[in-house]
């Protein structure tokens, strides 16, 4: 599975915007970019993913580099709720049965201030 | 709304005990997966299993097995319980695909052997 490189934490003021990076130098053509976030106590749940294209939805928006080395999740307005691990995950949809494997690493964890 | 749901939220054993971690989900889901999370190594998968009576080995099954008898339920199962298997434990579920649907995750049940 192709790696992905993300800062261990960030901080975060409430209202603000919040950019997480992350790299993920090696990608293959046939590999999505997912988000995935784990509040405290809580299993982990779905945030986005895209392939090449800029993504948006209910949640967060998803910037994907030109070159696809690296992207961007952006929550418009942090909130503390938002406060969690983020993971940046790369899925090969090329195979069967491995591709439906989530690979996590260490994520960034996400403080945001009151 | 999907739902995953495990049979317990916290459990703890003693050693050499048969442990039994059920997982059901209401989604129709082809896949589903069990995982443990620890301090420092993240999330790491088990086995998953992609059908009724089928599968699949992850990165760390030593020591563990499955069940998939119905659709909708996949059960871990701790032979013999040991104090290295006292961890949290996450289930989820999946349609079926080409690795881009999402997982969606349990609440997790915190198994400790003593």
């Amino acid at each position: 599975d192709a790696k992905t490189t993300q800062p261990n934490s960030m901080e975060s003021n409430e209202e603000e915007p919040v950019h997480l990076p992350c790299n993920h130098s090696t990608i293959s053509g046939t590999d999505y970019i997912h988000w995935y976030r784990q509040l405290p106590s809580q299993g982990p749940e779905y945030v986005i993913h895209g392939l090449t294209s800029n993504v948006n939805n209910r949640m967060a928006s998803l910037a994907i580099a030109e070159d696809r080395k690296s992207s961007t999740l952006i929550l418009h307005r942090a909130t503390l709720r938002d406060a969690a691990v983020y993971y940046c995950i790369l899925r090969d949809v090329s195979g069967w049965g491995g591709s439906e494997k989530l690979v996590f690493g260490k994520g960034t964890k996400l403080t945001v201030n009151p | 709304d999907v739902k995953v749901t495990q049979s317990s939220r916290y459990l703890v054993k003693r050693t050499g005990e048969k442990v039994f971690l059920e997982c059901v989900q209401d989604m129709d889901h082809e896949n589903m997966f069990w995982y443990r999370q620890d301090p420092g190594l993240g999330l790491r998968l088990i086995y998953f299993s992609y059908d009724v009576k089928m599968k699949e080995k992850g990165d760390i099954p030593e020591g563990y097995s499955v069940s998939r008898e119905k659709k909708e339920r996949f059960s871990l199962i701790l032979e013999s319980a040991s104090t290295n298997q006292t961890s949290m434990y996450l289930c989820a579920s999946s349609p079926a695909g080409t690795g881009r649907n999402e997982q969606y995750f349990g609440p997790g049940t915190r198994l400790t052997v003593t």
